[in-house]
């Protein structure tokens, strides 16, 4: 089967930095995502990581061990508009997603 | 950017109906557009991988009897939810990948159906 593991809430204040963790074991690998999803919508695409090693984009970097079976997205300058939603996603071969069951990100002031 | 939209937003309907969504992948062709569903405050669930011109896989679990997926075209594919129950009330969303190469998924809004 398909395991994917994140945090189920997190909290953390505007300004400041967080770091949303996510390990996975899956039956393949073609790449890990994060989303950032506000409730009642559809899923905004973050990042994509299939090498291992630091993707940074803006505010938002994100993190993958292959061998550890390991990501991290990381969010700087916290904006009250970041409390949202962040979904891990692994994409199997195929490119099928499956996803974490999500990280409630609360920013608070 | 890649847009995939996504009818209707919302909608109610009586049990034992049936409900059609649409997704279509506006400005690209998409050879494989994918269906999940998602609870509330549970992370999306894929339901089916729908393929143009062929027959959509399943994942284990979906009663593809009652979950019907039919990709008629390079830039359509519809969900129809038959003889819809309140059990069946979720949020369901699609996605589209542009190509067999094309590990990006681009998600359309989102339908929130509800079942009365």
């Amino acid at each position: 089967g398909q395991n994917i593991d994140q945090p189920t809430e997190m909290t953390a204040t505007e300004g400041a930095i967080v770091q949303i963790n996510c390990t996975y074991q899956t039956s393949g690998f073609n790449g890990l995502f994060w989303y950032q999803q506000h409730a009642g919508e559809a899923p905004t695409f973050l990042s994509y990581n299939v090498l291992d090693g630091l993707e940074e984009k803006g505010r938002f970097s994100s993190f993958l061990s292959r061998s550890k079976g390991y990501s991290y997205l990381l969010l700087k300058e916290l904006q009250m508009k970041d409390s949202a939603s962040y979904l891990c996603a692994v994409a199997l071969y195929g490119n099928k997603l499956v996803f974490g069951a999500g990280t409630i990100l609360r920013v608070k002031s | 950017g890649a847009v995939v939209s996504q009818h209707p937003s919302r909608v109610i309907c009586k049990s034992g109906t049936s409900v059609k969504i649409e997704c279509r992948s506006l400005d690209f062709q998409a050879t494989t557009m994918f269906w999940y569903r998602q609870f509330p405050k549970k992370s999306l669930m894929l339901m089916a991988t729908s393929n143009e011109g062929s027959k959509a896989t399943y994942e284990q679990g979906v009663e593809k009897d009652k979950f019907l997926i039919n990709h008629a075209s390079l830039t359509l594919s519809t969900l129809t939810v038959t003889s819809a129950h309140p059990e069946d009330s979720s949020f369901y969303i699609c996605s589209a990948l542009r190509g067999a190469r094309d590990t990006e998924a681009f998600f359309g809004q989102g339908t929130r159906l509800t079942v009365v």
